[in-house]
């Protein structure tokens, strides 16, 4: 069956440093990827979106890698600030064809200041 | 900026009884959607609805739910005979476009208490 995993674990960091959070893939041949931030008690909100044919995208601060080869995304914060403290949800379409949009289980950051 | 809007933002049931959860989605949206968050656990997708219709649901969206779009702008979910498990924040959002495939737009969430 179709798999998301995220580290589970929380990551904690230093503020200014790089977070980098990991989303690997099994049984999926995913067109393209997302990554939402979650603030306990809120819904996701919408991050950034990669295409299988893009090995990069960026945004602001924000940059996410994708290797189809690995079944691999990579997210990254640069700069951190304490105001990036929040779960991020990495999320792929089910093969099913339809709308249907399976979430990972998130990994939560805290940045120290 | 346009948003999506749930309420109530806590519904309180009694075990046995009929809730209906109710979203506005953005006015220009095509494609929403219905998912679940139990307390600590992941966000999990029910269903989404496109064209008037259910376009893909999962192994929990059982008889028990129901979705409905009654006019231009309401979409809600039914769930009957509610059950403790039942219990979960219910998030709807929505969608705009296929070139945009699948970004979606959340609502604050509705807290669902069964007791």
């Amino acid at each position: 069956s179709q798999k998301i995993e995220q580290n589970s674990e929380a990551l904690n960091i230093q503020e200014g440093k790089t977070a980098t959070l990991t989303c690997n893939y099994t049984n999926y041949s995913p067109a393209y990827l997302q990554w939402y931030r979650q603030d306990p008690g809120r819904g996701p909100v919408f991050l950034l979106l990669i295409r299988e044919n893009e090995k990069e995208k960026r945004k602001e601060r924000l940059k996410v890698t994708f290797d189809t080869t690995l079944k691999q995304s990579l997210f990254h914060i640069t700069a951190s600030q304490p105001a990036d403290s929040a779960t991020y949800l990495c999320a792929l379409d089910s093969d099913t064809g339809g709308f249907k949009t399976i979430f990972g289980a998130g990994t939560r950051l805290f940045v120290k200041a | 900026e346009p948003e999506v809007t749930q309420t109530p933002s806590h519904q309180v049931t009694q075990m046995g009884q009929e809730v209906i959860l109710r979203c506005v989605p953005i006015s220009n949206h095509l494609y929403f959607y219905w998912y679940r968050q139990i307390l600590g656990q992941k966000v999990e997708f029910l269903v989404s609805f496109y064209n008037n219709e259910i376009s893909e649901k999962s192994e929990i969206f059982d008889d028990q739910f129901s979705v409905e779009r009654p006019d231009g702008s309401n979409f809600t979910l039914k769930i009957r005979s509610t059950k403790l498990e039942d219990s979960a924040m219910y998030f709807c959002a929505s969608g705009s476009n296929i070139l945009a495939k699948n970004i979606q737009y959340f609502g604050a969430g509705t807290r669902l208490s069964v007791l």
